[in-house]
């Protein structure tokens, strides 16, 4: 089975914080993506990236930043937290191409006060 | 403007009592992928089916059940006497092959509720 595992459940941080969130595949998919989750919105893209040291830019990359040095792992850093960035981050793996599902991680809950 | 609409934003039924879930979508593209995902409370996103466009013919896996209809640009997906462990939110998503990538664009979701 896919393997999608993220740093932390839940994190509480204050703002102007640097935050690490850390998402680890297993199935040696060349994508990886970082969703954030909020009421009524669904999920709206943050960043993605289709190889090593490769990142694009989502729907809503302002404030954050990624990083991908190896295959199976992808960081999503936040530089100065702030409070608007409370939210639910998923992240996501999958193989090239239109037709290919995403895996899912169980998401981490952020709160930042 | 949204790829993706899914009006519903909460549904409550009795268990047993059958339930659909509406997804309209927006594309040029002719070549695109629909999928339905499940997020139980436990918050983990769960793939449930792909369809693409060219194939409309309707898909049964026991008390789930796709309609897709090119003609409304609709994928909508019923459940079969509902049970408590249905109860989630389930998210319809878009993906387009003409940018090579399988970026989803989703819907807002549909929050169900199964009242024992």
């Amino acid at each position: 089975d896919v393997k999608v595992t993220q740093s932390s459940r839940y994190l509480v941080k204050r703002t102007g914080e640097k935050v690490f969130l850390e998402c680890v595949q297993d199935m040696d998919h060349e994508n990886m993506f970082w969703y954030r989750q909020d009421p009524g919105l669904g999920l709206r893209l943050i960043y993605f990236s289709y190889d090593v040291k490769m990142k694009e830019k989502g729907d809503i990359p302002e404030g954050y930043s990624v990083s991908r040095e190896k295959k199976e792992r992808f960081s999503l850093i936040l530089e100065s937290a702030s409070t608007n960035q409370t939210s639910m981050y998923l992240c996501a793996s999958s193989f090239g191409g239109a037709l290919n599902e995403q895996f899912f991680g169980p998401g981490t809950r952020l709160t930042v006060l | 403007a949204q790829k993706v609409t899914q009006a519903q934003t909460e549904i409550s039924v009795v268990e047993k009592e059958d339930v659909t879930l509406d997804c309209v979508y927006e594309t040029r593209d002719t070549t695109y992928y629909l999928f339905w995902y499940k997020q139980p409370p436990s918050g983990e996103l769960v793939f449930l089916i792909r369809r693409n466009s060219f194939d409309e013919q309707n898909e049964i896996s026991g008390r789930y059940s796709w309609n897709f209809q090119k003609s409304t640009s609709s994928f909508n997906f019923t459940i079969t006497a509902s049970q408590v462990v249905d109860s989630a939110v389930y998210f319809c998503a878009l993906s387009e092959a003409r940018t090579g990538a399988n970026n989803l664009f989703f819907g807002t979701g549909t929050r169900l509720t199964v009242i024992p």
